[in-house]
Protein backbone atom coordinates (compact mmCIF):
# COMPACT_ATOMS: atom_id res chain seq x y z
CA UNK A 1 0.00 0.00 0.00
CA UNK A 2 1.86 2.81 -1.18
CA UNK A 3 0.65 6.14 1.00
CA UNK A 4 2.82 8.58 -1.17
CA UNK A 5 2.55 8.77 -4.43
CA UNK A 6 4.54 10.35 -7.29
CA UNK A 7 3.17 9.44 -10.85
CA UNK A 8 5.37 10.78 -13.37
CA UNK A 9 8.92 8.91 -13.16
CA UNK A 10 10.36 11.39 -15.23
CA UNK A 11 9.77 15.36 -16.18
CA UNK A 12 11.59 17.10 -19.21
CA UNK A 13 11.74 20.81 -19.09
CA UNK A 14 14.15 23.50 -20.35
CA UNK A 15 16.48 25.92 -18.80
CA UNK A 16 13.95 29.60 -17.43
CA UNK A 17 10.79 27.34 -17.69
CA UNK A 18 9.15 26.14 -14.70
CA UNK A 19 9.22 23.05 -13.47
CA UNK A 20 6.30 21.27 -11.66
CA UNK A 21 6.55 17.98 -9.55
CA UNK A 22 3.21 16.17 -8.20
CA UNK A 23 2.85 14.58 -5.23
CA UNK A 24 -0.40 12.39 -3.55
CA UNK A 25 -1.14 10.78 -0.75
CA UNK A 26 -3.37 8.70 1.20
CA UNK A 27 -3.39 9.24 4.93
CA UNK A 28 -5.22 11.63 6.48
CA UNK A 29 -2.75 11.58 9.18
CA UNK A 30 -0.45 13.21 7.58
CA UNK A 31 0.49 16.55 8.72
CA UNK A 32 4.08 17.38 7.69
CA UNK A 33 5.22 17.10 3.98
CA UNK A 34 8.83 17.49 2.75
CA UNK A 35 10.69 17.78 -0.56
CA UNK A 36 14.13 16.15 -1.09
CA UNK A 37 16.69 16.07 -3.79
CA UNK A 38 18.95 13.74 -4.39
CA UNK A 39 22.15 12.72 -7.17
CA UNK A 40 23.24 9.73 -7.68
CA UNK A 41 25.94 7.39 -5.15
CA UNK A 42 24.49 10.93 -2.48
CA UNK A 43 21.91 10.78 0.47
CA UNK A 44 19.19 12.96 -0.29
CA UNK A 45 19.09 16.75 0.31
CA UNK A 46 16.53 18.65 1.96
CA UNK A 47 15.20 21.15 -0.01
CA UNK A 48 11.33 22.62 1.55
CA UNK A 49 9.14 21.63 3.62
CA UNK A 50 5.72 22.45 4.75
CA UNK A 51 2.94 21.74 7.32
CA UNK A 52 -0.63 20.88 7.31
CA UNK A 53 -1.91 24.02 8.40
CA UNK A 54 -0.63 26.17 5.52
CA UNK A 55 -1.01 26.01 1.92
CA UNK A 56 1.79 27.86 0.42
CA UNK A 57 5.50 27.69 1.28
CA UNK A 58 8.46 29.10 -0.39
CA UNK A 59 12.02 29.38 -0.51
CA UNK A 60 13.85 30.98 -3.13
CA UNK A 61 13.41 29.32 -6.76
CA UNK A 62 11.22 26.41 -4.63
CA UNK A 63 7.27 26.79 -3.95
CA UNK A 64 5.37 24.42 -2.65
CA UNK A 65 1.73 24.15 -2.57
CA UNK A 66 -0.42 21.71 -0.51
CA UNK A 67 -4.18 20.88 -1.27
CA UNK A 68 -5.34 19.17 2.02
CA UNK A 69 -9.30 18.54 0.47
CA UNK A 70 -7.47 16.56 -2.79
CA UNK A 71 -4.26 14.84 -0.61
CA UNK A 72 -2.08 16.38 -2.89
CA UNK A 73 0.99 18.74 -2.71
CA UNK A 74 3.45 20.18 -6.04
CA UNK A 75 6.73 21.81 -5.80
CA UNK A 76 7.42 24.58 -8.39
CA UNK A 77 10.87 25.56 -9.08
CA UNK A 78 11.35 28.53 -11.00
CA UNK A 79 13.36 29.38 -13.11
CA UNK A 80 14.53 25.67 -13.41
CA UNK A 81 18.78 25.08 -13.69
CA UNK A 82 20.35 22.37 -15.72
CA UNK A 83 21.95 21.86 -12.16
CA UNK A 84 18.23 20.77 -10.90
CA UNK A 85 18.15 18.10 -12.53
CA UNK A 86 18.41 15.73 -10.33
CA UNK A 87 16.05 13.05 -8.65
CA UNK A 88 13.14 14.65 -6.60
CA UNK A 89 11.42 12.82 -3.54
CA UNK A 90 8.30 13.56 -2.16
CA UNK A 91 7.95 12.86 1.52
CA UNK A 92 5.41 12.41 4.51
CA UNK A 93 5.51 12.58 8.32
CA UNK A 94 2.77 11.91 11.32
CA UNK A 95 2.82 12.72 14.63
CA UNK A 96 4.18 16.07 14.84
CA UNK A 97 6.29 15.67 17.63
CA UNK A 98 6.81 12.13 17.15
CA UNK A 99 7.30 10.92 13.98
CA UNK A 100 10.67 9.59 15.32
CA UNK A 101 12.62 10.04 12.15
CA UNK A 102 9.79 7.87 10.23
CA UNK A 103 9.15 9.47 6.85
CA UNK A 104 7.25 7.74 3.79
CA UNK A 105 8.52 8.38 0.39
CA UNK A 106 7.41 8.54 -2.87
CA UNK A 107 8.86 6.65 -5.49
CA UNK A 108 10.53 10.24 -6.61
CA UNK A 109 10.47 11.67 -10.20
CA UNK A 110 13.09 12.41 -12.39
CA UNK A 111 14.22 16.39 -13.65
CA UNK A 112 16.35 16.84 -16.53
CA UNK A 113 16.50 20.44 -17.16
CA UNK A 114 17.93 21.39 -20.52
CA UNK A 115 20.00 24.05 -21.15
CA UNK B 1 30.12 21.35 10.73
CA UNK B 2 30.94 17.78 9.96
CA UNK B 3 27.74 16.01 8.33
CA UNK B 4 26.50 12.77 8.67
CA UNK B 5 29.09 10.70 7.95
CA UNK B 6 28.67 6.35 7.11
CA UNK B 7 30.85 3.79 6.80
CA UNK B 8 31.92 2.22 4.55
CA UNK B 9 30.50 3.19 1.23
CA UNK B 10 30.75 0.12 -0.58
CA UNK B 11 30.40 -3.26 0.95
CA UNK B 12 29.82 -6.88 -0.88
CA UNK B 13 28.82 -9.73 1.23
CA UNK B 14 27.65 -13.42 0.92
CA UNK B 15 24.29 -14.61 0.75
CA UNK B 16 24.04 -16.17 4.85
CA UNK B 17 26.75 -13.66 5.94
CA UNK B 18 26.11 -11.08 8.58
CA UNK B 19 26.94 -7.17 7.68
CA UNK B 20 27.06 -4.51 10.62
CA UNK B 21 26.76 -0.52 8.95
CA UNK B 22 28.09 2.67 10.62
CA UNK B 23 26.51 5.77 11.41
CA UNK B 24 28.37 9.07 12.84
CA UNK B 25 25.57 11.84 13.27
CA UNK B 26 26.26 15.42 12.76
CA UNK B 27 27.40 16.57 16.30
CA UNK B 28 24.80 17.57 18.51
CA UNK B 29 22.23 15.24 16.60
CA UNK B 30 20.49 12.51 19.06
CA UNK B 31 18.46 11.36 16.64
CA UNK B 32 19.55 8.56 14.20
CA UNK B 33 17.51 7.13 11.86
CA UNK B 34 17.98 4.28 9.18
CA UNK B 35 16.53 3.93 5.71
CA UNK B 36 16.92 0.76 3.06
CA UNK B 37 16.62 2.11 -1.08
CA UNK B 38 16.34 -0.23 -3.15
CA UNK B 39 14.78 0.37 -7.11
CA UNK B 40 11.51 -1.78 -6.52
CA UNK B 41 10.38 -0.75 -3.37
CA UNK B 42 12.00 2.95 -2.97
CA UNK B 43 13.18 4.58 0.45
CA UNK B 44 12.20 2.44 3.20
CA UNK B 45 12.24 3.25 7.10
CA UNK B 46 13.79 0.68 8.82
CA UNK B 47 13.91 2.34 12.70
CA UNK B 48 15.13 5.66 14.64
CA UNK B 49 17.28 5.71 17.75
CA UNK B 50 17.52 8.50 19.88
CA UNK B 51 19.72 8.37 23.49
CA UNK B 52 20.37 4.81 23.00
CA UNK B 53 16.54 3.47 22.91
CA UNK B 54 15.19 2.33 19.46
CA UNK B 55 11.54 4.61 19.37
CA UNK B 56 10.08 4.03 16.53
CA UNK B 57 10.84 0.83 13.69
CA UNK B 58 9.41 -0.44 9.99
CA UNK B 59 7.85 -3.34 8.58
CA UNK B 60 11.48 -5.27 8.45
CA UNK B 61 12.25 -8.63 9.84
CA UNK B 62 14.39 -9.26 13.16
CA UNK B 63 17.40 -9.78 10.47
CA UNK B 64 17.22 -5.79 10.69
CA UNK B 65 18.59 -4.65 13.86
CA UNK B 66 20.51 -1.50 15.55
CA UNK B 67 22.38 0.05 18.62
CA UNK B 68 23.16 3.61 19.32
CA UNK B 69 26.28 4.69 21.85
CA UNK B 70 26.54 7.29 24.14
CA UNK B 71 27.95 9.46 21.86
CA UNK B 72 25.20 9.23 19.60
CA UNK B 73 26.73 7.12 16.81
CA UNK B 74 24.57 4.14 15.38
CA UNK B 75 25.25 0.77 13.86
CA UNK B 76 22.48 -1.43 11.89
CA UNK B 77 23.00 -4.91 11.51
CA UNK B 78 21.71 -7.55 8.91
CA UNK B 79 22.16 -11.22 9.64
CA UNK B 80 21.55 -14.01 7.34
CA UNK B 81 21.99 -11.97 4.12
CA UNK B 82 19.64 -12.17 1.53
CA UNK B 83 20.25 -11.50 -2.07
CA UNK B 84 17.28 -8.93 -2.03
CA UNK B 85 19.27 -6.82 1.01
CA UNK B 86 20.95 -5.96 -1.96
CA UNK B 87 20.36 -1.91 -1.37
CA UNK B 88 21.76 1.55 -0.83
CA UNK B 89 21.54 2.03 2.77
CA UNK B 90 21.03 5.82 4.15
CA UNK B 91 21.20 7.07 7.88
CA UNK B 92 19.71 10.37 8.59
CA UNK B 93 20.46 12.46 11.70
CA UNK B 94 18.24 14.90 14.10
CA UNK B 95 18.40 17.02 16.50
CA UNK B 96 15.24 15.13 18.51
CA UNK B 97 13.96 13.13 15.53
CA UNK B 98 11.10 15.62 14.61
CA UNK B 99 10.09 15.94 11.37
CA UNK B 100 9.59 19.95 11.80
CA UNK B 101 13.40 20.14 13.22
CA UNK B 102 14.86 18.46 10.15
CA UNK B 103 16.43 14.96 9.00
CA UNK B 104 19.85 15.47 7.08
CA UNK B 105 21.17 12.14 5.60
CA UNK B 106 24.29 10.41 5.05
CA UNK B 107 25.83 9.45 1.60
CA UNK B 108 25.05 5.85 1.91
CA UNK B 109 26.15 2.63 2.40
CA UNK B 110 26.15 0.71 -1.24
CA UNK B 111 25.97 -3.30 0.10
CA UNK B 112 25.41 -5.84 -2.67
CA UNK B 113 24.77 -9.43 -1.78
CA UNK B 114 26.15 -12.34 -3.88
Amino acid sequence: DQQVKQNSPSLSVQEGRISILNCDYTNSMFDYFLWYKKYPAEGPTFLISISSIKDKNEDGRFTVFLNKSAKHLSLHIVPSQPGDSAVYFCAASEGGGTSYGKLTFGQGTILTVHP
Amino acid sequence: KAGVTQTPRYLIKTRGQQVTLSCSPISGHRSVSWYQQTPGQGLQFLFEYFSETQRNKGNFPGRFSGRQFSNSRSEMNVSTLELGDSALYLCASSPAGRVDYGYTFGSGTRLTVV
